[in-house]
């Protein structure tokens, strides 16, 4: 079944507790992303990568991290939390930047 | 930098009528895609239905359809046969060549039995 991943789905932490969330896809897209989404906001871009090594800045990349050595992995490292980031991520796909991108279940995560 | 905007925070339904979602946008591409996207209860963003700048024929997916207006910069979404499964948060979103996907705020719509 062609997915995206995302692990862990909830997350509790404390500030400064660094903290990685995994996202996965198997349907070889070159094109991965991640996004915040907070109520009123809609959902907003933080990294995204065209390819394997290739990672630029969204609107909002303060605070966090990204790496992309394989192409189907797009992890997004959080190294010293703050209760701002306190929201809901979703990883995404696609094969190309303008095409439809699949979304991953979501990961809740609260700063404390 | 491009914007979304969709102006109706909430709106509400009666079943087996239509609605229709606002959603505006602003980018200085002239190769671009629009979406929307329905996220459920259950937090799952789902495609409803996409539309190419360059097309000038309306998008339509069964129930869904839109109504892209390229000069204004509209591109609203019209649901006919309102159902309870569409109770849903509803996303605009506008992606350019660029690769960045900007997303509106969003409408919560509530189909009421």
């Amino acid at each position: 079944e062609a997915q995206v991943t995302q692990n862990p789905r909830y997350l509790i932490t404390v500030t400064g507790k660094k903290l990685t969330v995994t996202c996965s896809q198997n349907m070889n897209h070159e094109y991965m992303s991640w996004y915040r989404q907070d109520p009123g906001l809609g959902l907003r871009q933080i990294y995204y990568s065209m390819n394997v090594e290739v990672t630029d800045k969204g609107d909002v990349p303060e605070g966090y991290k990204v790496s992309r050595k394989e192409k189907r992995n797009f992890p997004l490292i959080l190294e010293s939390p703050s209760p701002n980031q306190t929201s809901l991520y979703f990883c995404a796909s696609s094969q190309g930047g303008v095409g439809e991108q699949y979304f991953g279940p979501g990961t809740r995560l609260t700063v404390t | 930098a491009q914007t979304v905007t969709q102006s109706q925070p909430e709106m509400s339904v009666q079943e087996a009528e239509t609605v229709t979602l606002s959603c505006t946008y602003d980018t200085s591409e002239s190769n671009y895609y629009l979406f929307w996207y329905k996220q459920p209860p259950s937090r799952q963003m789902i495609l409803v239905i996409r539309q190419e700048a360059y097309k000038q024929q309306n998008a339509t997916e069964n129930r869904f359809s839109v109504n892209f207006q390229k000069a204004a910069k509209s591109f609203s979404l019209k649901i006919s046969d309102s159902q309870l499964g569409d109770t849903a948060m509803y996303f605009c979103a506008v992606n350019n060549a660029g690769n960045m996907l900007t997303f509106g705020g969003g409408t919560r719509l509530m189909v009421k039995p």
